[in-house]
This record gives C-alpha cells, sequence and structure tokens, in this order.
C-alpha cells in the first residue's frame, strides 16, 4: 500500500459545478496535511494547508478524518482555471510524503 | 519578498554525460533546500535536502549527488547521467521544515 494515495483522474466537471476528491494516508501518525496545485508542466505551489477541525478558503474547503486517515478536498462553482493537478502532501515523522495527484479538468 | 530560480528549465543529454541543476533563493537566510524528481504519475520523490551550508542528506542512493557552496545556493550533479535520471526535477526552499514548500520552475532532463 501507498503511503499516500490519489485517485489520477482525470475529473472532467462542467464549469460552475462542485468537485471533491480524498487522499488517503497510511501512516497514523502523520501530523500536519496539505493541498498542492500543479499546472501541467509547472512547479507545484500550496493551495492550502488542512487543519484538524477543517478549513476554507474561498470555494475551497479542506477537511481531514483521522479515523479514517483521510484528507479531502472540496470545489464549489468550479472555474475553467481550477483545471490543474491537485497533490495531496502528508507530513509524517518530520519527512513530506506526496501523492501522485489528481487531474482535473473543468469543461465549458 | 523571497525567489527562487533554477536553471537550466530544459535540457536534453545523452547518457554517460555530465550534469549541473542549479538553485538560488533570494530574499531569505539559512532556508531548507531541496532537490525532487517528480516522475510521470507518480509524487514528488525527495532526493536531497540541505539545512546549511555543507550539511546535505540524501534519501535515495543513486547516482546524484547535491552541494551547498553559500547558504542560498544549491546544486545537483551527476558525472554520468543514466536513462532513468529523466525526469522533472525541482528545487524548493522553506523556512523550517518541514511545512509550506516554495518550488521554483522546474528542470525538465531528457536522458538520451
Amino acid at each position: 500500500r501507498k503511503e499516500v494515495e490519489q485517485d489520477p483522474g482525470p475529473f472532467n466537471v462542467p464549469e460552475g459545478a462542485t468537485v471533491a476528491f480524498n487522499c488517503t494516508y497510511s501512516n497514523s501518525a502523520s501530523q500536519s496535511f496539505f493541498w498542492y496545485r500543479q499546472d501541467c508542466r509547472k512547479e507545484p505551489k500550496l493551495l492550502m494547508s488542512v487543519y484538524s477541525s477543517g478549513n476554507e478558503d474561498g470555494r475551497f474547503t479542506a477537511q481531514l478524518n483521522r479515523a479514517s486517515q483521510y484528507i479531502s478536498l472540496l470545489i464549489r462553482d468550479s472555474k475553467l482555471s481550477d483545471s490543474a493537478t491537485y497533490l495531496c502532501v502528508v507530513n509524517a515523522n518530520y519527512q513530506l510524503i506526496w501523492g501522485a495527484g489528481t487531474k482535473l479538468i473543468i469543461k465549458p | 519578498s523571497q525567489t527562487i530560480h533554477q536553471w537550466p528549465a530544459t535540457l536534453v543529454q545523452p547518457v554517460g554525460s555530465p550534469l549541473s541543476l542549479e538553485c538560488t533563493v533570494e530574499g531569505t537566510s539559512n532556508p531548507n533546500l531541496y532537490w525532487y524528481r517528480q516522475a510521470a504519475g507518480r509524487g514528488l520523490q525527495l532526493l536531497f535536502y540541505s539545512v546549511g551550508i555543507g550539511q546535505i542528506s540524501s534519501e535515495v542512493p543513486q547516482n546524484l549527488s547535491a552541494s551547498r557552496p553559500q547558504d542560498r545556493q544549491f546544486i545537483l550533479s551527476s558525472k554520468k547521467l543514466l536513462l532513468s535520471d529523466s525526469g522533472f526535477y525541482l528545487c524548493a526552499w522553506s523556512r523550517q521544515g518541514p511545512g509550506e514548500l516554495f518550488f521554483g520552475e522546474g528542470s525538465r532532463l531528457t536522458v538520451l
């Protein structure tokens, strides 16, 4: 089992729709969690950290479920510019473990 | 504000040739520095990280090496490239690790 797993997609979603995807992790002692966004052939950029109580940043909501060991990202009112690959990152034992990413395509 | 640059952006090298990728950070001091490789369909793989000048930790045994000759300079090298070294190489820095990482634009290496 991979340490951090994501559905590779692609998720094809119409503009304006809501989309959510999960990321599961295997190390129950993981300490912190992040979502990064990576555009095609570009470097990853931090989208948001994931807090235990869940957190929201505009149209984006991140949640953590420690019992089931997954984090989620929900995007509301999706825009064409949201098309990208979303990388899940888990800090376990002071090491960042990266998922392979979920590709999201927003269609007009 | 802090910036990070790495170069070259793209390179095509024959098997057995040497490699040198450079990365510099501006606007901060004593950053943690990282070299990652990203292969298609896989998560970022940490190759090296450094918490200070001359301090290099290697995460994966390979024919690559890293050096940090100055506080804000990080270099990835190889004496002889292999086909399997092809990939997207990313330099990154953080204030204190591991937390938010700031990445350079990446270097796409093709070994033929």
